[in-house]
């Protein structure tokens, strides 16, 4: 099943440049968690931001999330080309298992 | 930090063969493993939830007798694709979390397998 869906579906910027992407969710939840993968790669985890959390900051990384539109987004600042990768949302949910649901993911391009 | 190791990295095998896929924590024990598949250019698709001395519960559509899992002890977990067909080809993640970790903490992921079946 799939629970979040991440807009775009594909980014391309220069380096030094902001990056967003937004993701939206369907049900309730515990957390929103954003995942990082590099081709052909595991998940790296970024960022965590629980549910009674409007903002988180990590670094570079910029989290928000909306519970009342059910929408997260994740800005990366100053972006470089070892920022190239793909970028997922993943949410646990309330009333399921502790697994992690993921997005369909953007893909992050970032040119020098 | 928490470690998980996945082997192999890559397999190709002929169609109609069985491939095992192992997942390790290597420096904690996880009572609870996760195996994800994903297509290319696609999100990961949660296939079961693998714990330790019991049966993996399987996400819908995804046939138990196919995708064997087994979780004999609390650092292994393996993943058997039996009867590989052409359309099994994919990349296969597996995650684990901690027993300290609350369940709403983050996965630790393996780097994952791709598997080519011809």
């Amino acid at each position: 099943s799939q629970q979040g869906e991440e807009d775009p579906q594909a980014l391309s910027i220069q380096e030094g440049e902001n990056a967003t992407m937004n993701c939206s969710y369907k049900t309730s939840i515990n957390n929103l968690q954003w995942y990082r993968q590099n081709s052909g790669r595991g998940l790296v985890h970024l960022i965590l931001i629980r549910s009674n959390e409007r903002e988180k900051h990590s670094g570079r990384l910029r989290v928000t999330l909306d519970t009342s539109k059910k929408s997260s987004s994740l800005l990366i600042t100053a972006s470089r080309a070892a920022d190239t990768a793909s970028y997922f949302c993943a949410t646990t949910l309330f009333q399921a298992g502790t697994a992690l649901i993921f997005g369909k993911g953007t893909t992050l391009s970032v040119s020098s | 930090g928490a470690v998980v190791s996945q082997h192999p990295s890559w397999v190709i095998c002929k169609s109609g063969t069985s491939v095992k896929i192992e997942c390790r924590s290597l420096d904690f024990q996880a009572t609870t493993m996760f195996w994800y598949r994903q297509f290319p250019k696609q999100s990961l698709m949660l296939m079961a939830t693998s714990n330790e001395g019991s049966k993996a519960t399987y996400e819908q559509g995804v046939e138990k007798d196919k995708f064997l899992i087994n979780h004999a002890s609390l650092t292994l977990s393996t993943l058997t694709v039996t009867s590989a067909h052409p359309e099994d080809s994919s990349f296969y993640i597996c995650s684990a979390r901690a027993p300290r970790d609350s369940t709403a903490s983050p996965l630790h992921f393996g780097n994952g397998t791709r598997l080519t079946v011809t």
